[in-house]
């Protein structure tokens, strides 16, 4: 079984500080773990992702994570918030059954606002 | 350019109608999946489709039905079996590499039902 929490459901940065959006995930088999992003009335784009190898995941329009095991977190940074970065954020893992079918788990959203 | 369109963008129909949603990929993925969003939910999962001429059912199925007869489309079908039918529902394919590929979606359709 897999399961995503992400913690606050609305977050406020202004423009220029650091943006932290918190994912924690459970996962019966080594985790793969994904960022989208969503802006509004679209569908998800990927931010970045974590299969294996280094923790530290870097991935477009600035943002990372870093796959830290021992607090099963994944959390999402950007050190300087832009207008154009409010939207929607989507952490989420996968993991395959037993029938071979990838089973992704999605988390419930944060809502990013950023304040000029 | 490569990838999945969903059509229409907005979708008005009177309960009791069956209404589908079109999805076309041209990104030639094998893995094609439907998921419904509501507003602090998430996206939940409908049906998937790993290849042609097959489907699974997700967690939500009930009161939607798929066919998977080609592999550029998928297309859903929400039945007026569907209790609740207005959300925005997104398609999405993935190609090789296992469970560390990634899923494209496509721009959704807002379905409200009156």
């Amino acid at each position: 079984a897999q399961s995503v929490t992400q913690l606050g459901s609305h977050v406020s940065v202004s423009e220029g500080a650091l943006v932290l959006l918190r994912c924690n995930y459970s996962s019966s088999v080594p985790p793969y773990l994904f960022w989208y992003v969503q802006y509004p009335n679209q569908g998800l784009q990927l931010l970045l992702k974590y299969t294996t190898g280094a923790t530290l995941v870097k991935g477009i329009n600035g943002f990372e994570a870093e796959f830290k095991k021992s607090e099963t977190s994944f959390h999402l940074t950007k050190p300087s918030a832009h207008m154009s970065d409010a939207a929607e954020y989507f952490c989420a893992v996968s993991a395959m059954n037993s029938g071979g079918y990838q089973k992704v788990t999605f988390g419930t959203g944060t809502k990013l606002q950023v304040i000029p | 350019d490569g990838g999945i369109t969903q059509s229409p963008k907005y979708l008005f129909r009177k309960e009791g109608q069956n209404v589908t949603l079109s999805c076309e990929q041209n990104l030639n993925h094998d893995a094609m999946y439907w998921y419904r969003q509501d507003p602090g939910q998430g996206l939940r999962l409908i049906y998937y489709s790993q290849i042609v001429n097959d489907f699974q059912k997700g967690d939500i199925a009930e009161g939607y039905s798929v066919s998977r007869e080609k592999k550029e489309s998928f297309p859903l079908t929400v039945t007026s079996a569907q209790k609740n039918p207005t959300a925005f529902y997104l398609c999405a394919s993935r190609g090789p590499g296992g469970r560390g590929s990634e899923q494209y979606f496509g721009p959704g359709t807002r379905l409200t039902v009156t």
